[in-house]
């Protein structure tokens, strides 16, 4: 069965500066597909950036981006001019096919201070 | 009006009581999820159905059942309540006919049992 660990329960971070979001996951597919979710105070959770384990090229989406290491099965995610409206929990998932459930970690809560 | 509806969204209940929680959506979607937050532990799967026919079982089915009446309709039901299913619930969906890697959330059901 595949795992996620996510190793930061907890991080801060200043307005302006740059987070990375640590991940790791276990499994013995060479195909799948990995997420990086927020849940704000709102409790919505918004898919904030995916990544095909079958391209070698990392994602970006505007001020997010991911190191995506497939041998090491890593999955971190950098937040770059941090805001506060990035404060929220971050969910890591894994996805071992299309359409099929997703496996979470179990969070890292970021805070953004002022 | 949003894609994917939760009723209700906040319920307190007591044990022992029979409990049924509803999962709406207008996209169409075939594929839907029943997931459940606990704080520390993230979101775990309970049941997912990939069509009106097909039901499975999630990581921690027990003590939950589930119904999927039409494509756009599937309720998830706790028999006999008891405390430590207080929890967030979450629906969410994906197309098998479209981009099978993305998963539309609801907003999410808290539920607490007394």
């Amino acid at each position: 069965a595949q795992t996620v660990t996510q190793s930061q329960p907890e991080m801060s971070v200043q307005e302006a500066e740059t987070v990375t979001l640590s991940c790791t996951y276990d499994t013995s597919e060479n195909n799948y597909y990995l997420f990086w979710y927020k849940q704000p105070p709102s409790r919505q959770m918004i898919l904030v950036i995916r990544q095909e384990a079958y391209k070698q090229q990392n994602a970006t989406e505007n001020r997010f981006s991911v190191n995506f290491q497939k041998a090491a099965k890593s999955f971190s995610l950098k937040i770059s001019d941090s805001q506060l409206g990035d404060t929220a929990m971050y969910f890591c998932a894994f996805m071992k096919h299309l359409n099929t459930p997703l496996v979470f970690g179990k969070g890292t809560r970021l805070s953004v201070i002022a | 009006d949003a894609d994917v509806t939760q009723t209700p969204r906040n319920r307190i209940t007591k044990t022992g009581k029979r409990i049924m929680l509803e999962c709406s959506q207008t996209k169409g979607h075939d594929r839907m999820y029943w997931y459940r937050q606990d704080p520390g532990l993230g979101l775990r799967l309970i049941y997912y159905s990939f069509d009106v026919k097909d039901i499975n079982k999630g990581e921690i089915s027990d003590g939950y059942s589930v119904s999927r009446q039409a494509q756009a309709k599937f309720s998830l039901s706790l028999e006999s309540a008891i405390p430590n299913q207080t929890a967030l619930y979450f629906c969410a969906t994906s197309d098998s006919s479209g981009r099978g890697d993305t998963q539309y959330f609801g907003p999410g059901t808290r539920l607490t049992v007394l």
